[in-house]
């Protein structure tokens, strides 16, 4: 088990407000995913890190920033939140077998 | 952009029935996943493949890496109904550091 916990696990927020999603691993994986699940998209990455304070973009990161202090945590940022955010969240870490996922924040923006 | 094509999207069958998932993609990856996810939570690796042509067993689902790394599936044999769930490809592209192309997922539900 990789001890991924992603919070908070709901959140439901304002149209224009700023919103932190935070993910924590306690077993100091380097690399550090976030994904966005909508129907009819399936899993899309919004941003990576490879290491602390090294991230890079994913295929959706407009309108998302990230930051990793520490290697345990994963910090995803909406600038300012949209309706078109509204979505599930997963964090995930990987291994040499594959992914670990977090249990998801879903997040609706009002 | 790469894709991976995943069929079908929706399956309802009976318990004891066999099923396969199918996977394709123009592009050839280094690995592919198979996850599956269940409602509110996370998706849960099943299986990876690395080598053209591997096939991998688990219990009653067998999964396979076509020979030219472009295309995957899974086979389940005899579905119970706690297969149900939503069943996830991903491909590791070349070069990729990592990052996963998934599979937009196909939702099996078996019937008792």
């Amino acid at each position: 088990d990789a001890g991924i916990t992603q919070s908070p696990r709901h959140k439901v927020t304002e149209t224009g407000t700023p919103v932190t999603l935070r993910c924590h691993q306690t077993e100091n994986h380097r690399y550090m995913y976030w994904y966005r699940q909508d129907p009819g998209h399936g899993l899309r990455l919004i941003h990576y890190s490879y290491g602390v304070k090294d991230t890079d973009k994913g295929e959706v990161s407009d309108g998302y920033s990230v930051s990793r202090s520490k290697t345990e945590d994963f910090l995803l940022t909406l600038e300012s939140a949209t309706s078109s955010q509204t979505s599930v969240y997963f964090c995930a870490i990987s291994d040499r077998y594959g992914y670990t996922f977090g249990s998801g924040t879903r997040l609706t923006v009002v | 952009t790469q894709l991976l094509e995943q069929s079908p999207q929706f399956l309802s069958i009976q318990e004891g029935e066999n099923l396969t998932v199918y996977c394709n993609s123009s592009s050839v990856f280094s690995s592919l996943q198979w996850y599956r996810q269940e409602p509110g939570e996370g998706p849960v690796l099943l299986v990876t493949v690395v080598t053209g042509g591997e096939v991998k067993k688990l219990k009653r689902l067998t999964f396979q890496f076509g020979d030219a790394r472009k295309d995957s599936s899974l086979h389940i044999t005899a579905a119970q109904p706690g297969d149900t769930g939503l069943y996830l490809c991903a491909g590791e592209p070349r070069g990729s550091q990592g990052n996963l192309i998934f599979g937009k997922g196909t939702k099996l539900s078996v019937k008792p």
